[in-house]
């Protein structure tokens, strides 16, 4: 049950795109399509963004979006805000019928 | 609304134990799975366990095997976590969230491995 591995930080300025990735293994990312991403500001609870890879769940802005190759999901946010700056998590279901998490991104906006 | 509550966290000496509360609200309780995830301070996020609609499934990370117990009580619409034995390394804001509902087949219906509602957490201190 090793972690996900994402990058420990990103940053972008304003109205730019990023990506942040997340490797994992044949067991998990690459065979299962149950990949989530959380935004988690500090001191707060974690906030879904996007599950099963690719959906955004009612409410969150379309700048967000997911995908996934192979054994490396990615989490892409589009015209950057002030506001994005937060730590992201990715997670996926793995072989082991348990559920695992990156270590976690830490994104600033210059 | 959708709410969950934690309840229960406080300071506990290695070895000791402490039971976690969710309080859920707003939603059919009974017919999702819930799960516990916790964050070391300054650390990332790590699952911890979960629990389907009927309590007859219960999942957990290897470093709380046999030492954490998840259990639902889905009259009081809450969820529950014994934690015995407690380690230094237990330390944590301890998270209750809702799983998204997976798939049905077969009158069972599983999770959806992902997590879209989180309580504000409870800190769990184990030191001596």
């Amino acid at each position: 049950q090793s972690a996900l591995t994402q990058p420990a930080s990103v940053s972008g300025s304003p109205g730019q795109s990023i990506t942040i990735s997340c490797t994992g293994t044949s067991s998990d990312v690459g065979t299962y399509n149950y990949v989530s991403w959380y935004q988690q500001h500090p001191g707060k609870a974690p906030k879904l963004m996007i599950y099963d890879v690719t959906n955004r769940p009612s409410g969150v802005s379309n700048r967000f979006s997911g995908s996934k190759s192979g054994n490396t999901a990615s989490l892409t946010i589009s015209g950057l805000q002030a506001e994005d700056e937060a730590d992201y998590y990715c997670s996926s279901y793995t072989s082991s019928t348990t559920l695992v998490f990156g270590g976690g991104t830490s994104l600033t906006v210059l | 609304e959708v709410q969950v509550v934690e309840s229960g966290g406080g300071l506990v000496q290695p070895g000791e134990s402490l039971r976690l509360s969710c309080a859920a609200s707003g939603f059919m309780f009974g017919d999702y799975w819930m799960s516990w995830v916790r964050q070391a301070p300054g650390k990332g996020l790590e699952w911890v366990a979960h629990i389907n609609q009927d309590g007859s499934e219960k999942y957990y990370v290897d470093s709380v095997k046999g030492r954490f117990t998840i259990s639902r009580d889905n009259a009081k619409k809450s969820l529950y976590l014994q934690m015995n034995s407690l380690r230094v390394e237990d330390t944590a804001v301890f998270y209750c969230a809702r799983d998204g509902p997976g798939y049905c087949y077969r009158s069972r219906c599983f999770s959806g491995y992902y997590f879209d509602y989180w309580g504000q957490g409870a800190l769990v201190t184990v030191s001596s």
